[in-house]
């Protein structure tokens, strides 16, 4: 399993809001590292969405936005669009076994 | 902007050990040289992204505690690539293998990706 756990799986309607959530732990986002944000639309490459916890890549509209707060963190989508649906995945740092970079296991977000 | 290419085979048997090579191009400001991380990401068929590990341009390499112990990350800086090693390969080392460059810190975000390639291991 995945050292950052995020729900398999999260839905919602067009135009609502929706939160996907990434749990760590005390020896990586809770050690204050930070987090970035991955979209990987079916059949392509994943592209950056939120580096650094809450900053957004050029091109990126401002739908997306990042959190974090102890050892967890959050992507929100505002107004939910049907090209949102997408795999999105969570990304740190970890200070154990001489550290090592820590991904989510991903969560498929649906557009109802 | 820079470009990350993967190549190599696309299948290999099992224990055999699976070598990939990623050519970096781009302005002299993205090259391999330059003071950035490169990494090697894969995604079995139908699941997640796992970081495999990174190269600095020194050469100096972390790795997946995971996969410690067979994987390798080499850089060439004279051909502006790095590759990826990783023996004893089984079933479960089915994927599509990305190569990615971030920044100068290990706890920098990909930021540029390959098109990936998928490889198979076959009994």
């Amino acid at each position: 399993q995945s050292v950052l756990t995020q729900p398999p799986s999260v839905s919602g309607a067009p135009g609502q809001r929706v939160t996907i959530s990434c749990a760590g732990s005390n020896s990586n986002i809770g050690a204050g590292l930070d987090v970035h944000w991955y979209q990987q639309l079916p059949g392509t490459v994943p592209r950056l969405l939120i580096y650094n916890n809450n900053n957004r890549p050029s091109g990126v509209p401002d739908r997306f936005s990042g959190s974090k707060s102890g050892t967890s963190a959050s992507l929100a989508i505002t107004g939910l669009q049907p090209e949102d649906e997408a795999d999105y995945y969570c990304q740190s740092f970890d200070n154990s076994l001489s550290g090592h970079v820590v991904l989510g296991g991903g969560t498929r977000l649906t557009v109802l | 902007q820079v470009q990350l290419q993967e190549s190599g085979p696309g299948l290999i048997t099992s224990s055999e050990t699976l070598s990939l090579t990623c050519t970096v191009s781009g302005n002299s400001a993205d090259s391999i040289s330059s003071g950035y991380y490169w990494g090697w990401i894969r995604q079995p068929p139908g699941k997640g992204l796992e970081w495999i590990g990174s190269v600095y341009r020194s050469g100096s390499a972390y790795y997946n505690p995971s996969l410690r112990g067979r994987v390798a990350i080499s850089v060439d800086t004279s051909e502006n690539r790095f590759s990826l090693s990783l023996s004893s390969v089984t079933a479960a080392d089915t994927a599509v293998y990305y190569c990615a460059r971030s920044c100068s810190s290990t706890t920098c975000p990909f930021t540029h990706w390959g098109q990936g390639v998928l490889v198979t291991v076959s009994s």
